[in-house]
């Protein structure tokens, strides 16, 4: 089945600089690679997603990569707030016998010092 | 409003009950998913159900059971099989097709004493 290994499990960052979350994933299958955040005592909710078909996506500080050969993933956060932290999740999703199955990485829990 | 709903938030047995956590969407979502959340190990797939009336196991199905006989609704049932059952429990929804996101309800806290 599908492994994601996601790393670093902790991360701080100083407010205004980048904080980068990288993840691995082991089936070539895998085709759909959303990113989640967590605050504490909440429910994970989709910050960006990625598709197979695409490199790389932004959204205002927030970008995701994509190499399919390597298999593997990044989150990039820009100009870092304290509102910015939480946990992360990364997760790739395939097509297993005609349901799709979602894995997720042991999260990262990053801390915006402001 | 539409959404995912969990019950309760906060639910406590004693050992060797067995207990069913509740999940309802009204998201109009075909596939439904159990997660498992514990410090430091992430979200854990339990079962999955991708139709009414079928599901999958997850990679910790062991000690766990899951009914889908509405679309709407995927309770889960925490037998007493289940070692450590004390946890953070996820509902999540999503449409069909890889290409979609989770939808996550509020969670379960459950503990077993």
């Amino acid at each position: 089945g599908e492994n994601v290994e996601q790393h670093p499990s902790t991360l701080s960052v100083q407010e205004g600089d980048s904080a980068v979350i990288k993840c691995t994933y082991s089936d070539s299958a895998s085709n759909y690679f959303p990113w989640y955040k967590q605050e504490l005592g909440k429910r994970p909710q989709l910050i960006i997603d990625i598709r197979s078909n695409v490199g790389e996506k932004k959204d205002q500080r927030i970008a995701v990569t994509l190499n399919k050969t390597a298999k593997h993933f990044s989150l990039h956060i820009t100009e870092t707030q304290p509102e910015d932290s939480a946990v992360y999740f990364c997760a790739a999703s395939m097509n297993s016998g005609g349901y799709q199955k979602v894995t997720f990485g042991i999260g990262t829990k990053l801390q915006v010092i402001p | 409003d539409g959404g995912i709903t969990q019950s309760p938030k906060y639910l406590f047995r004693k050992e060797g009950q067995n207990v069913t956590l509740s999940c309802e969407q009204n998201l109009n979502h075909d596939a439904m998913y159990w997660y498992r959340q514990d410090p430091g190990q992430g979200l854990r797939l339990i079962y999955y159900s991708q139709i009414v009336n079928d599901f999958q196991k997850g990679d910790i199905a062991e000690g766990y059971s899951v009914s889908r006989e509405k679309k709407e609704s995927f309770p889960l049932t925490v037998t007493s099989a289940q070692k450590n059952p004390t946890a953070f429990y996820l509902c999540a929804s999503k449409t069909q097709g890889t290409e979609s996101p989770l939808h996550f309800g509020n969670g379960t806290r459950l503990t077993v004493t």
